[in-house]
């Protein structure tokens, strides 16, 4: 069964930094893209960042370019969503996605969401 | 960017009815079209891909239909567990966007 834990979610000023994990379970992930997705407090879905499996390839969100850094460490079946000079607008449920077997760019399963809170 | 328009953004229906939602992108995504449902405090759950593919687990009174700019989901009946918002999503290029979302909410 596939599991996707993340964590590492809290409140943090602005301007500082915060470093998510998202561990998974029930499948090969050096196989799969990851996606990191992130929902403001009553809004909607935002596409934040995708990385491939072997972590060669990245994108990025224009908001979030230049301040976060997707990663992941294929022997710790592991993602990481480094996030730096966080602002206001980056409060938010943090969810990590695996793709659907169909295409890398549809989330098939999804973990729970860690909350990041940005504020003084 | 591909920018996507959900329409309603609230659509108040009762059990038993048939939901009819709308997504419109701002330029062609081709077929590369998904639709999510998401239930308070849980994580969105894949419904369709590429405009009318139920996923595993989906039930048939779920579908999908659309080309280009234009795509619907039809819910044909209702059921209590169908009231959330559904979220529309291109994946026809980076960043992949998803709409702003539809409450189905009981009438």
């Amino acid at each position: 069964e596939v599991q996707l834990v993340e964590s590492g979610g809290g409140l943090v000023q602005p301007g500082g930094s915060l470093r998510l994990s998202c561990a998974a379970s029930g499948f090969t992930f050096s196989s799969y893209w990851m996606h990191w997705v992130r929902q403001a407090p009553g809004k909607g879905l935002v596409w934040v960042s995708r990385i491939d499996g072997d972590g060669s390839s990245k994108n990025y969100a224009d908001s979030v370019g230049g301040r976060f850094t997707i990663s992941r460490d294929n022997a710790k079946n592991t993602l990481y969503l480094q996030m730096n000079s966080l602002r206001a607008e980056d409060t938010a449920v943090y969810y990590c996605a695996r793709p659907h077997p169909y295409s890398s760019s549809l989330a098939g399963w999804w973990g729970q969401g860690t909350l990041v809170t940005v504020s003084s | 960017e591909i920018v996507l328009t959900q329409s309603p953004a609230t659509l108040s229906l009762s059990p038993g009815e048939r939901a009819t939602l709308s997504c419109r992108a701002s330029q062609s995504v081709s077929s590369y079209l998904a639709w999510y449902q998401q239930k308070p405090g849980q994580a969105p759950r894949l419904l369709i891909y590429d405009v009318s593919n139920r996923a595993t687990g989906i039930p048939a009174r779920f579908s999908g239909s659309g080309s280009g700019t234009d795509f619907t989901l039809t819910i044909s009946s209702l059921e209590p567990e169908d009231f959330a918002v559904y979220y529309c999503q291109q994946r026809y290029n980076w960043p992949l966007t998803f709409g702003g979302g539809t409450k189905v909410e009981i009438k």
